[in-house]
């Protein structure tokens, strides 16, 4: 029910935009997340786009570099990451929220992202 | 700033139970949390809300293996009658207005 997009590999200080499309509920209903998981890490989250107002929330270390945006015509999550270094190397998961906004209920299958 | 803190590792044998921690910091006792298995090779998969009085939402297809508990800061998962699927990666999770927080995981094996 979420399908990321748009991985592979990039050069450092290149760019790369994610795509997450979502099927069976609408993306303006319910918060987006970006999580991501670095070789032998832990699941840290990058970025969230609320349901019914599109703000945006990003951790400091990423802050300025991703940015995440939708489409919800095409029910569809966005993340533009700029700026790239090796750190960013991980695998990326989109992931919804429930619908009170707070935790998450459903994850994709993820997307390789290698700088 | 709310922290989640986990065990590393954690181990039981086929057919037992185990109880995983999550340890929320002492500020926010008050709060409810996620948890999310992580097989390999596979995205995550949501098990269930637990809320700060103990009671438990599992997600869709979990099975009644798997329940949750509270008590103060610590919320704990708990997998009874192991099978082998259940060695994954087991997260915490939880959020605040805006930002989501992840427990460091705790990497469960099954004897």
């Amino acid at each position: 029910q979420l399908l990321e997009s748009g991985g592979g590999l990039a050069q450092p200080g290149g760019s790369l935009r994610l795509s997450c499309v979502g099927s069976a509920f609408p993306f303006n209903n319910f918060a987006i997340n970006w999580v991501r998981q670095a070789p032998g890490k832990g699941l840290e989250w990058v970025s969230r786009i609320s349901g019914f107002s599109g703000r945006t929330f990003y951790p400091e270390s990423v802050k300025g570099r991703l940015s995440v945006s939708r489409d919800t015509s095409k029910n569809s999550v966005f993340l533009q990451m700029n700026s790239l270094t090796a750190e960013d190397t991980a695998m990326y998961y989109c992931a919804k929220e429930d619908d009170s906004g707070s935790y998450i209920d459903k994850w994709g299958q993820g997307i390789l992202v290698t700088v | 700033q709310i922290v989640l803190t986990q065990p590393s590792s954690a181990s039981a044998s086929l057919g037992a139970s185990v109880k995983l921690t999550c340890t929320l910091s002492s500020r926010h006792t008050n709060y409810d949390i996620a948890w999310h298995q992580h097989q390999p090779q596979k995205g995550p998969r949501f098990l269930m809300k637990l809320n700060n009085d103990g009671t438990f939402k599992k997600g869709d297809g979990i099975p009644d293996r798997f329940s949750g508990s509270s008590s103060g800061t610590e919320r704990f998962l708990i997998i009874s009658s192991l099978q082998s699927e259940d060695e994954a990666d087991y997260y915490c999770q939880t959020w605040s207005t805006g930002p989501i927080v992840f427990g460091g995981g705790t990497k469960l094996t099954v004897l």
